[in-house]
């Protein structure tokens, strides 16, 4: 069965890090690239960060950029981003996505996982 | 930056017919795609570039892409097609995800 499941979310205060990983099953992992989107409570989807299947081209939205890293580890089939600075309007459910393909920049996100909490608040 | 324009909501009886748009500028000249997302649940692609339907995706739903609109149409409106529905675009190397359309079968 194709699975991704995202952990290591959690409360954490203004100004701190968080660092969140998606594990993948049920599919040759580094036959595709990998996407973090989230959802702020009762909000739509955001895009935050594409890494391709080699992790030769990554993407940041511009609200993430310079505190966000995302990277990839195909060895062990997983998928991170590295949070930095957080604020409260990072508040949100996090969400790990499969591309249809290798590349990003191009196509859809044919799997996602059930996402993690991220609440940041003093 | 891209923008994506879609209705609050829409409402369909059902067993009828739902469209569902979604507007940017010259739009289709880009790969559209639609997800489903169901209270509580992580979302779900339902088309992709375009008018495509991953393995699974009941052929009631179909898209089509042209000019500055892009549409996503559910036929034979069911219950179970209550949800949220997103339209997404790739441009210039950002993902851009519509505002969402709350879909409410009567």
């Amino acid at each position: 069965e194709v699975q991704l499941v995202e952990s290591g979310g959690g409360l954490v205060q203004p100004g701190r890090s968080l660092r969140l990983s998606c594990a993948a099953s049920g599919f040759t992992f580094d036959d595709y690239a990998m996407h973090w989107v989230r959802q702020a409570p009762g909000k739509g989807l955001e895009w935050v960060s594409s890494i391709s299947w080699n992790s030769g081209r990554i993407g940041y939205a511009d609200s993430v950029k310079g505190r966000f890293t995302i990277s990839r580890d195909n060895a062990k089939n997983s998928l991170y981003v590295q949070m930095n600075s957080l604020r409260a309007e990072d508040t949100a459910f996090y969400y790990c996505a499969k591309d249809i393909g290798k590349d990003i920049f191009l196509d859809g996100f044919d799997i996602w996982g059930h996402g993690t909490v991220v609440t940041v608040s003093s | 930056s891209y923008e994506l324009t879609q209705p609050l909501s829409v409402s369909v009886a059902l067993g009828q017919t739902a469209w569902i748009t979604c507007g940017g500028n010259n739009i289709g000249t880009k790969n559209v795609n639609w997800y489903q997302q169901k209270s509580g649940q992580a979302p779900v692609l339902v088309i992709y570039r375009d008018s495509k339907r991953p393995s699974g995706v009941p052929e009631r739903f179909s898209g089509s892409n042209s000019g500055n609109t892009a549409t996503l149409t559910i036929s034979r409106a069911q219950a179970g097609d209550e949800a949220d529905y997103y339209c997404h675009v790739w441009d210039s190397s950002a993902a851009v995800f519509g505002g969402g359309t709350k879909v409410t079968v009567l």
